[in-house]
Parts: C-alpha cells; structure tokens; sequence
C-alpha cells in the first residue's frame, strides 16, 4: 500500500536561512507527488508537483523540490526563506494520472524566526 | 475571485445532531473530494465524486453520507454527529483527477459536545 512519512512535526529556521522538509514514500512504481502549504486558518495550496522527467522540479514561491527514486524521496526546498513561508507544508503522492485520491502526510509545521 | 466555496466556517453540534456541510465551486471541474484534518493524521479522505453523478468511499466514510448535486455542489451530511467527528472538514476539486493539483476550500471547523 501507498504510504507518505514527513518525519519532522516541527522545524524552526531564522529568517534567510535555507530551509528543507523530507518527504519519503512507499509505492512500487514511480509515484505522482506533490507538495502543499497550508497557512493558519486556510486550506491547502498546491506548491508543485512531479510526475516524470526533471527530477528537481520548481515551483510557486521559490520553493522547489527533487525526486530521488534511489532513495524515496521528494524533499522540499528553498534557499532563503522569508517570514511568510511560515505555514504548515504537507507532501502527497498518488498511484497514477487517473486516480482521483491522494496518500497525504502527516504535515511538518514551519515555524520562522526573525 | 473563482474558487471553492465552503459553508459554514464554523458549526458546535451536539452529539446525535445532524447537518449538512456545503461545498460549491465554480471551475467547472469535474472532481470533488471532502477530507477531514486531525492534528498529527494529516488529510484523509472521507468521499468523493470523480464526476457528476457518481459518489465513492474514501479512507474514513463512516458516519458520513455526500450527495453530488450537480457539477458545481458537492454536500456533505453527518446524520447523528458524534465527538469523534469533531474536525477540520476541507472541500476541494479538480479538473483531471490528481493531475492538475487540487484546489481546496478554507474550510468548516466542527465541534461535536
């Protein structure tokens, strides 16, 4: 069965700092995955996603994230990050382009010091 | 601004009460989707409707009931709520499954006493 693990709940980072969230899944085939945000009282946003080809993949915001078959991993980046990126960032992955249902981790909340 | 619309943000039911949450968008997409969100669960999904006309179980569809009205509204009933069902309830849809992303409602927070 499809499985999503963001291992760290909370992450603190200074203001400028690089900032970067883990993401690994369990599927057998190449996953579909994505990566939202969720700022305080709203709901998701789409930030980016990966289906084939380029393995590092940019999105909206700055933010950008590189699929790593090898390891199982799609882990989320961006090299300075600015007091609005705090938010809770969730990785998502699904079986294929005709599924209508995401796996979605738990979350890890970004906490940004100025 | 388009989007997805969900009514209403913020509803206290007591146990064994029942009420309908809506959800309305106007992207003509053909998806929609209802998800709970539990502190450290993530997203989970409770049903969905791949197209009009049609209605699938999630991850966690007991207690709940959907009703996919037209293209536009996709409902979602808690006939006798239950504390356990006390939650943050997202609305969302898409236009080609997964693919596109999907684009989410702010949300109805639900309390059951």
């Amino acid at each position: 069965a499809q499985s999503v693990t963001q291992p760290d709940i909370h992450i603190t980072v200074s203001e400028g700092a690089s900032l970067e969230l883990r993401c690994n899944y369990s599927y057998g085939a190449t996953p579909y995955l994505f990566w939202y945000v969720q700022s305080p009282g709203q709901g998701l946003q789409l930030l980016l996603k990966y289906f084939s080809g380029d393995t590092l993949v940019q999105g909206i915001k700055g933010f950008e994230a590189e699929f790593k078959r090898s390891q199982s991993s799609f882990n989320l980046r961006k090299p300075s990050v600015h007091w609005s990126d705090a938010a809770e960032y969730f990785c998502a992955v699904g079986e294929s382009s005709g599924t209508y249902k995401y796996i979605f981790g738990t979350g890890t909340r970004l906490k940004v010091l100025a | 601004n388009a989007g997805v619309t969900q009514t209403p943000k913020f509803q206290v039911l007591k146990t064994g009460q029942s009420m309908t949450l809506q959800c309305a968008q106007d992207m003509n997409h053909n998806s929609m989707y209802w998800y709970r969100q539990d502190p450290g669960m993530g997203l989970r999904l409770i049903y969905y409707s791949a197209s009009e006309g049609t209605t699938d179980k999630g991850e966690v569809p007991n207690g709940y009931n959907v009703s996919r009205l037209n293209k536009r509204e996709f409902s979602l009933r808690l006939e006798s709520a239950a504390p356990s069902q006390t939650s943050v309830y997202f609305c969302a849809s898409s236009d080609r499954g997964i693919i596109g992303g999907y684009t989410f409602g702010s949300g109805t927070r639900l309390t059951v006493v």
